[in-house]
């Protein structure tokens, strides 16, 4: 059973720039919710997806937006990056509800410039 | 709206001594509660959650959180910590209603385990 992936592992990106990262689910699992997390400050939550459709979202703005495929990997894209997306961000795979256990990805540490 | 306070920032205690981290919540509705471990450059591990049932929930590694509805608590317990228990603990809380689909974090406690 192989655990979630996140790639890249660091990204240095400059304001005003795209960026896309992906995110493996663990094998058997069909949903896949994105989180920020700020430095010193506990993760937020972005949006998820369910069997490639999205299925809740935060209090983000629409520049941050995501796919699911049908193997269940995700990605996440933000447009027009500003500085305060600089973040950890992190996958969880898990089955549909919360009170399943959601298995959490190494994350991807994004600098903006 | 639902939200997690975390009152300590930071907690430092020596070795083999007993560790309490506190957390806080509030919501209009019914809860499921979890706390989530995060060691340096990983992401967060699953130590507990309370879904029904007993108050007492024990987790991996010797950890157990005693849920409190009254005083909408969830404080997380170690009877003796190890060095290798020095990470940052995060408490989070989901609608048992509606909104089952995210976790809603508090900012954090960092445990210091010192020798």
């Amino acid at each position: 059973e192989t655990g979630v992936t996140q790639s890249p592992t660091h990204l240095i990106k400059t304001r005003g720039q795209q960026v896309t990262l992906r995110c493996s689910s663990q094998s058997g699992h069909n949903t896949v919710s994105w989180y920020q997390q700020a430095l010193g400050q506990g993760p937020q939550f972005i949006f998820q997806y369910y069997r490639e459709e999205e299925n809740g979202r935060g209090n983000f703005p629409p520049r941050f937006s995501g796919l699911q495929f049908p193997n269940y990997s995700s990605e996440l894209n933000v447009n027009a990056l500003e500085l305060d997306d600089s973040a950890l961000y992190l996958c969880a795979s898990s089955l549909r509800w919360v009170e399943d256990e959601q298995y959490f990805g190494p994350g991807t540490r994004l600098t903006v410039t | 709206a639902q939200s997690v306070t975390q009152l300590d920032s930071q907690v430092p205690v020596f070795e083999e001594a007993p560790v309490e981290l506190r957390c806080n919540y509030s919501s209009s509705v019914s809860v499921y509660l979890f706390w989530y471990v995060q060691y340096p450059n990983q992401g967060l591990q699953l130590l507990l959650k309370y879904l029904s049932g007993s108050t007492l929930v024990k987790g991996i590694n010797g950890f157990e959180a005693e849920f409190n509805k009254s005083q909408t608590s969830f404080h997380l317990r170690k009877p003796s910590v190890h060095i290798s228990d020095t990470a940052e603990y995060f408490c989070a809380v989901s609608h048992m209603d509606t909104g089952r689909r995210a976790l809603t974090f508090g900012s954090g406690t960092r445990l210091q385990v010192q020798p």
